[in-house]
């Protein structure tokens, strides 16, 4: 079964703390990609990055990074120097070869970053 | 870069109307796009995946009947609620692949049944 977790329903944050928003994630495929996104108010879909199973490498692009580790089955995405505009729902999902090209989501995490 | 337009962004209709939903790729082929279905506060659900010249597949517990699906042409899915219910008030939003395991999802329909 595909499964992603998001145990962090709601973090709150003062302007500049950094914050880590966890994902795990279960699948019994060897080939995958994970996904983060950004859903602000209005609620479109913000793409922010996407890794495959086969690439460990953390990734930084600006303020934010990521941790993907397999052994864990965890893939963080960390905001350092976090700002107010910071502030939104956080989608972690996966996509395996296998699955005809379906995104599974996380539940989700709402971020707010206060000033 | 690839674009997926939705249409309308919201819709207020009487319940027992019909609504459609329109999500067209604007520069690029889908052969295949993506029906989601978001209650406030929760995660997107799959609703079905619209297949080109072909039936959509629907994800367990969805009706096929009242979620209709059309995917007539490369660049435009259909989603039409039939029969609306207060219950079917949610967002509604569609994606896309336009390169291989990269999504593109459009902006979104905010359905509310009255």
């Amino acid at each position: 079964a595909q499964k992603v977790t998001q145990a962090q329903t709601e973090i709150s944050v003062v302007e500049k703390e950094d914050v880590t928003l966890d994902c795990v994630y279960e699948t019994r495929d060897t080939t995958y990609y994970l996904f983060w996104y950004k859903q602000p108010p209005s609620g479109e879909l913000v793409f922010l990055i996407r890794r495959n199973s086969f690439d460990e490498q953390n990734e930084i692009s600006g303020r934010y990074s990521w941790n993907f580790q397999k052994s864990t089955s965890s893939f963080n995405f960390t905001i350092t120097a976090s700002q107010v505009v910071d502030s939104a729902v956080y989608f972690c999902a996966l996509r395996s070869s296998n699955q005809g090209g379906k995104l599974i989501f996380g539940q989700g995490t709402e971020l707010s970053v206060k000033p | 870069g690839a674009v997926v337009s939705q249409h309308p962004s919201r819709v207020i209709c009487k319940s027992g109307t019909s609504v459609k939903i329109e999500c067209r790729s604007l520069d690029f082929q889908a052969t295949t796009m993506f029906w989601y279905r978001q209650f406030p506060k929760q995660s997107l659900m799959l609703m079905a995946t619209s297949n080109e010249g072909s039936k959509a597949t629907y994800e367990q517990g969805v009706e096929k009947d009242k979620f209709l699906i059309n995917h007539a042409s490369l660049t435009l899915s259909t989603l039409t609620v039939t029969s609306a219910h207060p219950e079917d008030s949610s967002f509604y939003i569609c994606s896309a692949s336009p390169v291989s395991y990269g999504y593109t999802f459009g902006s979104g329909t905010r359905l509310t049944v009255v």
